[in-house]
């Protein structure tokens, strides 16, 4: 079974500086898929960003990125630029290729952006 | 617009009193599922459904029933519901191909058993 780690339950930073969440995740798998879903105070869940294990590349949307170490089964989040409205819960999540389309997530991480 | 559409946003009820939980969605997806969010646990598939009239049990169904016969609607049915089921839940959907494929949540519904 696969298990996602999310080690840091809160974080904060100061806006415009840059935060780096941590998550780890155990899998015999060789093919899949890596998340960071957001989730606001609105409770909805926003995709962040996707990653293909397959790929080397780091994925990156904007002030988000990753830092994918498939061999040290890491992926971490780059917020750069802290807006306040970056103020949320962040999940990562798992997903094997070809199963289910089962995501199994991390237990979350709450991140605080300072005014 | 393309949406996932939950209702009730909020639900109180008492234990033992059934209920279902109505999920939508209007982008002809094959796949969706249900998942229960609590606190330091993170989100857990209850069920999931890869077409009409196809459901499979996820990682925590005890005390759930879903139907899918139709497409486009994913109802979660509580039988006889119990506090332990007092959570925060997602219904999701998305095309499916070989996995990977973006899910779309709904809004989400926050149950509470009395």
């Amino acid at each position: 079974a696969q298990t996602v780690t999310q080690s840091q339950p809160e974080m904060s930073v100061q806006e415009a500086e840059t935060v780096t969440l941590s998550c780890t995740y155990d899998t015999s798998e060789s093919n899949y898929y890596l998340f960071w879903y957001k989730q606001p105070p609105s409770r909805q869940m926003i995709l962040v960003i996707r990653q293909e294990a397959y790929k080397q590349q780091n994925a990156t949307e904007n002030r988000f990125s990753v830092n994918f170490q498939k061999a040290a089964k890491s992926f971490s989040l780059k917020i750069s630029d802290s807006q306040l409205g970056d103020t949320a819960m962040y999940f990562c999540a798992f997903m094997m290729a070809g199963a289910n389309s089962k995501l199994t997530f991390g237990k979350g991480i709450t991140l605080s952006v300072r005014p | 617009e393309a949406q996932v559409t939950q209702n009730p946003r909020y639900l109180i009820t008492v234990t033992g009193k059934k209920l279902t939980v109505t999920c939508s969605q209007n982008m002809n997806h094959e796949y969706m599922s249900w998942y229960r969010q609590d606190p330091g646990l993170g989100l857990r598939q209850i069920y999931y459904s890869m077409n009409v009239e196809v459901t499979d049990k996820g990682d925590v169904p005890e005390g759930y029933k879903v139907s899918r016969k139709e497409k486009r609607n994913f109802p979660l049915i509580l039988e006889s519901p119990s506090p332990n089921q007092t959570s925060l839940y997602f219904c999701a959907s998305s095309l499916y191909r070989d996995g990977g494929e973006k899910l779309f949540f709904g809004s989400g519904t926050q149950l509470s058993v009395l």
